[in-house]
This record gives C-alpha cells, sequence and structure tokens, in this order.
C-alpha cells in the first residue's frame, strides 16, 4: 500500500462548478498535511495546510479525519486558473528533518 | 530574493557520464532536500541536509552522492549515469520545527540520460 494516495484523476469541470478531491495515508503517526499545487512543468508550491478542525483560505476548503486515514480539498467556484495537479502530503515524523511525503497527485482541468 | 535556484535547467547526459546538480537557497534555511519525479510516481526524496556539512540518505539514494559544503548550497552528483536516471529534478529548502514544514522547491533540473 502506498503511503499517500490519491486519485490521479484528471477531473474535468466546468468553471463555476464545486470539485472535491480526497487523499488517504498509510501511517496513523503522521503529524502534518497539506495540500500543494504543482502546475505543469513548474515546481510544486504550497496551497495550504490541513488543520484538525479543517480550515478555509478563500475558495479553498481542506478538511482532515484521523480516525479514518484521509484528507480532502474542496475548490468552489472553479476558475480557469485552478488547472494544475494538487498534491497531497504528509510530514510523517520520522527520522527528523521535517522529510515530507507525496502523493503522486490528482490532476484538475478546468474548462469554459 | 531568488528564493531557491537550480542549474542546470536541462542537461543530456550518456551513460556512464557524471554531473553535479548545483541548488543554491538565499533564504537562510537549515534543511535542503533534493527530490526525483517520475510520471505515476510523485516526488520521491533522494538525499537531504538538516545543516552544514551533514547529508542523509532519503528514500532512493542509490546512484547519487551529495555535498552541503556552505549552509546555502547543496550539490547532487551523478558518478555514472544510467536510463534509470531519466527524471525531473527538484531542490527544496525549509527551516527547522513546524513552522518550518513548508519547504520551498526551485523550478527543477530535466535530465536525459541515453
Amino acid at each position: 500500500r502506498k503511503e499517500v494516495e490519491q486519485d490521479p484523476g484528471p477531473f474535468n469541470v466546468p468553471e463555476g462548478a464545486t470539485v472535491a478531491f480526497n487523499c488517504t495515508y498509510s501511517n496513523s503517526a503522521s503529524q502534518s498535511f497539506f495540500w500543494y499545487r504543482q502546475d505543469c512543468r513548474k515546481e510544486p508550491k504550497l496551497l495550504m495546510s490541513v488543520y484538525s478542525s479543517g480550515n478555509e483560505d478563500g475558495r479553498f476548503t481542506a478538511q482532515l479525519n484521523r480516525a479514518s486515514q484521509y484528507i480532502s480539498l474542496l475548490i468552489r467556484d472553479s476558475k480557469l486558473s485552478d488547472s494544475a495537479t494538487y498534491l497531497c502530503v504528509v510530514n510523517q515524523g520520522t527520522g527528523g528533518g521535517n522529510k515530507l511525503t507525496f502523493g503522486t497527485g490528482t490532476q484538475l482541468k478546468v474548462e469554459l | 530574493n531568488a528564493g531557491v535556484t537550480q542549474t542546470p535547467k536541462f542537461r543530456v547526459l550518456k551513460t556512464g557520464q557524471s554531473m553535479t546538480l548545483l541548488c543554491a537557497q538565499d533564504m537562510n534555511h537549515e534543511y535542503m532536500y533534493w527530490y526525483r519525479q517520475d510520471p505515476g510516481m510523485g516526488l520521491r526524496l533522494i538525499h537531504y541536509s538538516v545543516g552544514e556539512g551533514t547529508t542523509a540518505k532519503g528514500e532512493v539514494p542509490d546512484g547519487y552522492n551529495v555535498s552541503r559544503l556552505k549552509k546555502q548550497n547543496f550539490l547532487l552528483g551523478l558518478e555514472s549515469a544510467a536510463p534509470s536516471q531519466t527524471s525531473v529534478y527538484f531542490c527544496a529548502s525549509s527551516s527547522p520545527g513546524r513552522m518550518g514544514e513548508t519547504q520551498y522547491f526551485g523550478p527543477g533540473t530535466r535530465l536525459l540520460v541515453l
């Protein structure tokens, strides 16, 4: 089983739609959780951290379910500029160095 | 601030050749990382460093060596390149502690080994 699993997609949605991605992680001792965004042929960039109580940043909402070991990202009112790959990222807290484990990513395509 | 920079941006090697990828950061970060990204595999950690003069192995260290002689630089070496090392290589940096969990990435180096 992969340490961090995501549906690769692609998710093709019309502009203005609401779309949700889920991610599961295998290590129950994982400490911190994040969503990164990666545009085509570019480097990953932090989109948002995921807190136990859930958190929102504009059109983006992230939630964590520790009991079921999954993380979600909800995007409301999708824009063309949201088209990218969304990486689910976990700090498993092992070995120091703030090492992160990345999922393979979910591709989103927002269309007119 | 330039953030994290990588050189070169693109390189073609023949099997058996050697090369060094350079990563530089101007954010005074303690931690630095080298990843490779392959289709369907996601980002995988090759080596990392928690400070000047220290390095450690990540998930896929075989065939690579690293050095961190200066805090701002992290070098990744391929002594004898193999076609399996064709990939996109990303360098990243961060600070210690919970506030430092955000990793800042360089633009990547695309390496093709023939």
